[in-house]
């Protein structure tokens, strides 16, 4: 099996960086994702990681250390449109996805 | 491409009462996921097929519930009798195997179920 553990809750200001974290214990490690869900909506895609380090794609980063078995997302610049939750996502060994419960970010003025 | 379409968007029905949940997965997409949330337990995996083939069911909560995908374009889950506690927003998900284990998945908007 595997547990996924993520913040409830986090609020920050605009413009600034805020990093949600995950960790996580598994067996049968396939990569990790981070979906964005604003309210009412379906969650969409944001990062995949595999190997250990940092992906960098525009305002949003996703890191990976696979030996600590933790992960972060970063958002930098934050944005209104940014208040969201954000699920982070274990690959199980047949590659089919474990959701964690998620992140609720707030993001005030 | 029309991405995954579901229906009902929301249902709301009596305990004891049939539910059926409809999916229409991407078109050429191999894999076909039915997750549940719900605020308690998150984002929950019920039950997900692989050609049309279900594959894993360890996910569906008891016998009430069932699901079958008798093509490539089509499944449903249903839920016979309903229950309260069967109340969630219900998504259906589907992937290309082409993508590998980075592949992202597809979902639809849901169905929010409310059993009353």
């Amino acid at each position: 099996g595997q547990n996924i553990d993520q913040p409830t809750e986090m609020t920050a200001t605009e413009g600034a960086i805020v990093q949600i974290n995950c960790t996580y214990q598994t067996s049968g490690f396939n990569g990790l994702f981070w979906y964005q869900q604003h309210a009412g909506e379906a969650p969409t895609f944001l990062s995949y990681n595999v190997l250990d380090g940092l992906e960098e794609k525009g305002r949003f980063s996703s890191f990976l250390s696979r030996s600590k078995g933790y992960s972060y997302l970063l958002l930098k610049e934050l944005q209104m449109k940014d208040s969201a939750s954000y699920l982070c996502a274990v690959n199980r060994g047949s590659y089919i996805p474990t959701f964690g419960r998620g992140t609720s970010l707030i993001v005030h003025p | 491409d029309a991405g995954v379409i579901q229906s009902p968007r929301h249902e709301v029905t009596e305990m004891g009462q049939e539910v059926t949940l409809r999916c229409k997965p991407i078109s050429g997409h191999d894999y076909l996921f039915w997750y549940r949330q719900t605020m308690m337990r998150g984002l929950e995996l019920l039950i997900y097929f692989n050609n049309n083939v279900p594959i894993d069911d360890s996910g569906m909560p008891e016998d009430r519930f069932s699901a079958k995908m008798p093509n490539a374009s089509f499944s449903t889950l249903k839920i016979q009798p309903s229950e309260p506690r069967d109340s969630a927003v219900y998504f259906c998900a589907s992937r290309a195997a082409t993508q590998g284990p980075s592949g992202e998945l597809f979902f639809g908007e849901g169905s929010r179920l409310t059993v009353l």
